[in-house]
């Protein structure tokens, strides 16, 4: 069974550009969030999204945002980069419905650079 | 707000020791307890859980944890570490805020232990 997958791997963009992350969940989960993990902290709880709606958001400006699919995949956008933006930004999916358990499925996250 | 304290941010140990990592959340209701643990290179994954039931939670690579709902503790054990244990673990919980079901993570530990 494919796991969470995100894209891209990595990438480098400079203080002031946009950028687009994607994430598709696990078969089956139709719950997304998003976490953000610089480097020595753990990882930051930033949004989640179930069934197409935001259920969540953590404490990061607006210049964060994002958004889920019919598909249930779904994308965080980050505008106006800082270099403080510099993080290995996480999608995490679970089942969604009725969430008894909880338990979130980690992706290997996108390592972002901002110069 | 819940938070998460970790308190050793770097151990060393040589194969064949003991390992505890201690792990105290601030909330005291209802909380359900996770041990991630991220290998050199890969994705966050999960070790064990609780959720209620038996206070001693045995997780994967015979690793095993103790909730004390008293001190508000979930530390992390293991009788006897391997070289390839060698992973920053992080200890969360889980904050039911509203129809948020989000993860709030420690700073994690980062392990390594020695042949």
């Amino acid at each position: 069974d494919a796991g969470v997958t995100q894209s891209p791997t990595h990438l480098i963009k400079t203080r002031g550009q946009h950028v687009t992350l994607r994430c598709s969940p696990i078969s089956g989960h139709k719950s997304v969030s998003w976490y953000q993990q610089v480097l020595g902290q753990g990882p930051q709880f930033i949004f989640q999204y179930y069934e197409k709606e935001e259920r969540g958001r953590g404490n990061f400006p607006d210049r964060f945002s994002a958004r889920q699919f019919p598909n249930y995949s779904s994308e965080l956008n980050v505008n106006a980069l800082l270099l403080g933006d510099s993080a290995l930004y996480l999608c995490a999916s679970s089942r969604g419905d009725g969430e008894v358990l909880g338990e979130q499925f980690f992706g290997p996250g996108t390592r972002l650079t901002v110069l | 707000a819940q938070s998460v304290s970790q308190h050793n941010h770097h151990v060393i140990l040589s194969e064949a020791a003991s390992l505890e990592l201690g792990c105290n959340y601030s909330y005291g209701g209802t909380v359900n307890l996770f041990w991630y643990v991220q290998y050199p290179g890969q994705h966050l994954q999960l070790l064990l859980k609780y959720f209620s039931g038996d206070p001693l939670v045995k997780g994967i690579k015979g690793f095993e944890a103790e909730f004390i709902k008293s001190k508000f503790s979930f530390n992390l054990r293991k009788p006897s570490v391997q070289w390839s244990d060698t992973a920053e673990y992080f200890c969360a919980v889980n904050d039911w805020g509203g129809a948020t079901n989000k993860l709030i993570f420690g700073t994690g530990t980062l392990l390594a232990v020695q042949p």
